[in-house]
């Protein structure tokens, strides 16, 4: 079974401060990674893929780390508008079926 | 540029009513997908599609139907409404299926009471 794990939070962060929150997979066939971010009653959108050698855009850092089958997300200097739900998602194969979304982990950057 | 658009936003059904859920994209995406999201879960698949007059099951089918008769369109039936499936449900679309690229519609929210 594919599974997809996430600390659910939630995380309450100082804004201005760094915040970092971990993602494990259980299905070591998982080839590609992404972080989505979800706020309150709205759609998700991905906010950036998540690739083997990590990878950053802006103030965020995404990393994998493939033996201990984890990704993570890293956001430095954290806006009162960083406060959402991160979305862990990984692709196992397959095709159109393959994506397993974790079920979040809910961010509250505090002024 | 619209994206891809759902209606309704909102529903509330008895039991036992049906309804379609309106899902269409306008960015010429082969794959189209419907999600349903319970609170404080996941995201889980109901149905897929990979070009038009083609459907397949996710993980969670039972109780809908889709239909792909145009690559912009992709409805989901819901027959004989239950409360179980009070839920949010999301529309999403991508130019491929093996990518993590979806773009999300805004949601129905729908009760079954």
């Amino acid at each position: 079974r594919k599974e997809v794990e996430q600390d659910p939070g939630p995380f309450n962060v100082p804004e201005g401060a760094t915040v970092a929150f971990n993602c494990t997979y259980s299905n070591s066939a998982s080839q590609s990674f992404f972080w989505y971010r979800q706020d309150c009653r709205k759609e998700p959108k991905l906010l950036m893929s998540v690739y083997s050698s990590g990878n950053e855009d802006g103030r965020f850092t995404a990393q994998l780390n493939r033996a201990s089958q984890y990704i993570s997300l890293l956001i430095r200097d954290s806006k009162l508008s960083d406060s959402a739900t991160y979305l862990c998602v990984a692709y196992s194969g397959g095709g159109a079926d393959g994506l397993t979304f974790g079920k979040g982990t809910h961010l509250i950057i505090q002024p | 540029n619209a994206g891809v658009t759902q209606t309704p936003k909102f529903r509330i059904l008895k039991i036992g009513q049906s309804m379609t859920l309106q899902c269409a994209q306008d960015m010429n995406h082969n794959y189209m997908y419907w999600y349903r999201q319970d609170p404080g879960m996941g995201l889980k698949l109901i149905y897929y599609s990979v070009g038009a007059g083609i459907t397949d099951k996710g993980e969670v089918p039972n109780g809908y139907n889709v239909s792909r008769s145009t690559t912009e369109d992709f409805p989901l039936r819901l027959e004989l409404a239950a409360p179980s499936q009070t839920s949010v449900y999301f529309c999403a679309s991508s130019v491929k299926g093996d990518t993590g690229g979806y773009t999300f519609g805004s949601g129905t929210r729908l009760t079954v009471v």
